[in-house]
């Protein structure tokens, strides 16, 4: 089946506006997670989404960044009142369940850039 | 707290010659262990993983990495690399157990000249 998909691709956006961010996982994977990608900067986990289970947010930079999951399907991570440090690649992925050794299947990601 | 590094920011080799990316990790036990390549606006796409046993494992397109306990590392390796294989490579640990967040190196930009 499809990939995991993300929308927009491109996001450019001002100094303080809010934005939103989409993920869809592959079909029936039950784990999602979110990661953010600064220039030049490996990979920062910011989320975990798995199955009903409390997320784990312990990545979240600051309480400007909230995300969102419904169900097993769609998850939209939204950035309040962006800053300029805010601009980075933000990368989602699913797994078909939880665990360190299960294979995270990436997103082609969202590029934000806050002017 | 787990950590990466991948000591060589970028790297240069001629099409055709062999090729190691070095990674080192921190982490109290033995950690899940994994390489992903990043090529021009893709997403990211495994190339292999450690869990235990063997510790030389294959993965997708020739690469191959062997798994050191006692040097903490997990090191990239290709025989002969080819241009595609021009990209952005990252080492990444997963905890085990039901953790799941991966922390990634900040990665290795590979050139390939012909």
């Amino acid at each position: 089946g499809a990939g995991v998909s993300q929308s927009p691709s491109n996001k450019v956006t001002e100094k303080g506006k809010d934005v939103e961010l989409r993920c869809d996982p592959i079909s029936g994977h039950t784990a999602l997670y979110w990661y953010r990608q600064r220039l030049g900067q490996g990979l920062e986990f910011l989320i975990y989404f798995q199955g009903n289970s409390a997320p784990d947010k312990s990545g979240l930079p600051s309480d400007r960044f909230s995300a969102e999951r419904t169900g097993e399907s769609v998850s939209t991570l939204t950035i309040q009142r962006t800053q300029q440090e805010d601009s980075a690649v933000y990368l989602c992925a699913s797994s078909s369940q939880g665990g360190g050794y299960n294979e995270q299947f990436f997103g082609p990601g969202t590029r934000l850039t806050v002017l | 707290a787990q950590s990466v590094t991948q000591p060589d920011i970028h790297i240069t080799v001629s099409e055709g010659a062999s090729l190691e990316l070095r990674c080192n990790y921190s982490y109290g036990a033995t950690p899940y262990l994994f390489w992903y390549v990043q090529s021009p606006g893709q997403g990211l796409q495994l190339l292999l993983k450690y869990f235990s046993g063997d510790t030389l494992v294959q993965g997708i397109k020739g690469f191959e990495a062997e798994f050191k306990r006692s040097q903490s590392s997990f090191n990239l390796r290709k025989p002969s690399v080819h241009w595609s294989d021009a990209a952005e490579y990252f080492c990444a640990v997963g905890p085990t157990g039901t953790a799941s967040k991966l922390t990634f190196g900040t990665g290795t930009r590979l050139q390939v000249t012909l």
